[in-house]
């Protein structure tokens, strides 16, 4: 199994700055046959179901704030928040979609400084 | 727009079985690019993918080893649904278990159900 590693746990941000999260995987993620990154992001508010925000490591799914941005190939990648708003105070995910079993990271949570 | 409704008990007893139905609007379950899939997630497991069913000229699915013994998914056609059973229960399946769907053919999850909080307990 890929295992998917993310730093930190935890994070405090003062409004209206960045937030970077981290997500490390056991193995690449990078597909040879058409160079992409195997990789997606999830926010989740307290009593709701994880929400998918990026994928393809750099793609913004439709909706999502252009605050959030996502980067990174193989093995490394990261979720940035340029300005951090009230409403992105939740828990992030990273999770690999290049094999079964998909895996998730054990989650970033992000609050208010 | 794709809606996932789940519906099912919050409460089974230790070594029965967990039964969650999924029902799909907005999309169909039998579309060859779709994959419908179950996930838990708990404090102590955190995030847990347990298996997935697609129509691809024919059913297939796919389950993860921890609980490939105990589980089955299956689709419903004439009611645009699937569903997740998961046999002998202990309480370390207490969770709350999501549907979720990957309707671009891929295995990142665009929509989810409302999740349902499942207690193992007697």
């Amino acid at each position: 199994d890929i295992v998917m590693t993310q730093s930190p746990d935890s994070l405090a941000v003062s409004l209206g700055e960045r937030a970077t999260i981290n997500c490390k995987s056991s193995q690449s993620v990078l597909y040879s046959s058409d160079n992409k990154n195997y990789l997606a992001w999830y926010q989740q508010k307290p009593g709701q179901p994880p929400e998918l925000l990026i994928y393809w490591a750099s793609t913004r799914e439709s909706g999502v704030p252009d605050r959030f941005s996502g980067s990174g190939s193989g093995t490394d990648f990261t979720l940035t928040i340029s300005s951090l708003q009230a409403e992105d105070v939740a828990i992030y995910y990273c999770q690999h979609y290049y094999s079964t079993p998909w895996t998730f990271g054990q989650g970033t949570k992000v609050e208010l400084k | 727009q794709v809606q996932l409704q789940q519906s099912g008990p919050g409460l089974v007893k230790p070594s029965q079985t967990l039964s969650l139905t999924c029902a799909i609007s907005g999309d169909s379950v039998s579309i060859n690019r779709g994959t419908w899939h179950w996930i838990r997630q708990s404090p102590s497991r955190g995030l847990e993918w347990l298996g997935r069913t697609y129509y691809k000229s024919k059913w297939y699915n796919e389950y993860a080893v921890s609980v490939k013994s105990r589980i089955t998914i299956n689709p419903d056609t004439s009611k645009n649904q699937f569903s997740l059973q998961l046999n002998s229960v202990t309480p370390e399946d207490t969770a709350v278990y999501y549907c979720a769907s990957g309707t671009s053919g891929y295995s990142l999850f665009d929509y989810w159900g409302q999740g349902t909080l499942v207690t193992v307990s007697s």
